[in-house]
């Protein structure tokens, strides 16, 4: 079937700019990540979503950033404001539930770059 | 505060020469040691999960492995296909609803 999917897969942005992020999780899955990537570093846990309601957003950097499901599938993750420090590579996971022995699926990500 | 650290940062290696990537951890109750493959531009690739210390997986020319402290990636007689970036993630106790605390990596380098 089908992964997770994520778009655009680059963004190319100016410094204060507002962006979005779309993730489409697989089919099924209830809960929906979001990590950040820098270059030559894992990624780092941003937020995520057990349906529709953020269960942990403690590595949201600062009010700058938000994210959404409002279905509790399609998420998408907002930028205000943005600075040249955001730029990095966001990407989404899904699992088929939370905890327990549930892996993570990434998708490819989306490439951002505050210019 | 939980913690991943991953050896080494990068290594290269023969087609056909064997061997290990370590990935050394703390954490609060681990439920849970992860690897994944990433291919450059790519979202990572899950492989294994491993619970318990003793716990042994395979798959083609990886084996991983667990400790108390730290698992081992085992790549037996490499090939240049098996060459990408691999990273080790844990999920602790206090993050049981599926936070995962990744290390930096091993990019990996397999000459033909």
């Amino acid at each position: 079937g089908a992964g997770v999917s994520q778009t655009p897969s680059n963004k190319v942005t100016e410094k204060g700019k507002y962006v979005e992020l779309r993730c489409d999780p697989i089919s099924g899955h209830t809960a929906l990540y979001w990590y950040r990537q820098s270059l030559g570093q894992g990624p780092e846990f941003l937020i995520y979503f057990q349906g529709t309601g953020a269960a942990d957003d403690s590595g949201l950097p600062n009010d700058r950033f938000f994210a959404v499901r409002p279905e509790g599938s399609v998420s998408t993750l907002k930028i205000q404001r943005t600075e040249r420090g955001d730029s990095a590579v966001y990407l989404c996971a899904s699992s088929l539930t939370t905890g327990g022995r549930n892996e993570q699926f990434f998708g490819p990500g989306t490439r951002l770059t505050v210019l | 505060e939980d913690q991943v650290t991953q050896s080494p940062e990068a290594l290269r290696l023969q087609e056909g020469e064997s061997s290990s990537l370590n990935c050394s951890y703390t954490v609060s109750g681990l439920r849970g040691l992860f690897w994944y493959r990433q291919d450059p531009g790519k979202g990572p690739e899950f492989l294994f999960t491993l619970y318990s210390a003793g716990e042994e997986k395979e798959k083609e020319r990886l084996k991983a492995t667990l400790t108390k402290k730290e698992s081992f990636l085992h790549i037996t007689a490499p090939k240049p296909e098996d060459s990408a970036t691999y990273l080790c993630a844990v999920r602790g106790v206090y993050n049981q609803g599926g936070k995962l605390i990744f290390g930096q990596g091993t990019e990996l380098s397999v000459k033909p």
